[in-house]
């Protein structure tokens, strides 16, 4: 089955422990991206990766790093979680066409106290 | 500025009437693409539909069609005889090409909720 794949989908943690939310596509997209969603905000692009190696910032990078070693994967970590952090982490994938739908992951809920 | 403003935080419509969902943009792009998300309570996302700005006819996908008006620079979706099942929050989000990058920014969305 296509999909997406995000672990964990729920972490409580506290501030300055660093963690790594795992993403990993079957699809051989090239696109993969992360997001976070708040409440009045929407979802807003963090980091996306065009292909293997190469990663860019999106709107609200600060505070979270990437990779992109495979193709499959897109880790995304946060070397010292801070509470205002704490949302739901969306990652997505999609060929690269301006025409393709982003294929979602189920979401991680992170809390970070 | 915002690249995508969803002006309606929530909307409440009665079952089997059609809805339509506002959307505007703004991007200097010439070559850009337009989407519509549903997510449901269960918090997965769920493309709806595609509008690409070189279209010349507005999108259709089942119930769901989007008014692409180019030149005011909007992308309503519009739900035709609308269920129970499509209460949800609804997400418009828009992919540009900044130098050879492609970025997709999101609305804040609209929750639709749909009265029996």
């Amino acid at each position: 089955e296509a999909q997406v794949t995000q672990n964990p989908r729920y972490l409580i943690t506290v501030t300055g422990k660093k963690l790594t939310v795992t993403c990993s596509q079957n699809m051989n997209h090239e696109y993969m991206s992360w997001y976070r969603q708040d409440p009045g905000l929407g979802l807003r692009q963090i980091y996306y990766s065009m292909n293997v190696e190469v990663t860019d910032k999106g709107d609200v990078p600060e505070g979270y790093k990437v990779s992109r070693k495979e193709k499959r994967n897109f880790p995304l970590i946060l070397e010292s979680p801070s509470p205002n952090q704490t949302s739901l982490y969306f990652c997505a994938s999609s060929l690269l066409g301006q025409e393709e739908p982003q294929h979602f992951g189920d979401g991680t809920r992170l809390s970070i106290l | 500025a915002q690249k995508i403003t969803q002006t309606q935080p929530g909307m409440f419509v009665q079952e089997k009437e059609a809805v339509t969902l506002d959307c505007t943009y703004d991007t200097s792009d010439p070559s850009y693409g337009l989407f519509w998300y549903k997510q449901p309570s269960s918090g997965e996302m769920i493309f709806l539909i595609y509008q690409g700005s070189y279209d010349q006819q507005n999108a259709t996908e089942g119930r769901y069609s989007l008014n692409f008006q180019k030149a005011r620079k909007s992308a309503n979706l519009v739900i035709s005889a609308s269920q129970l099942g499509d209460s949800a929050m609804y997400f418009c989000a828009m992919r540009e090409r900044i130098q050879g990058a492609q970025k997709l920014v999101f609305g804040q969305g609209t929750r639709l909720t749909i009265n029996p």
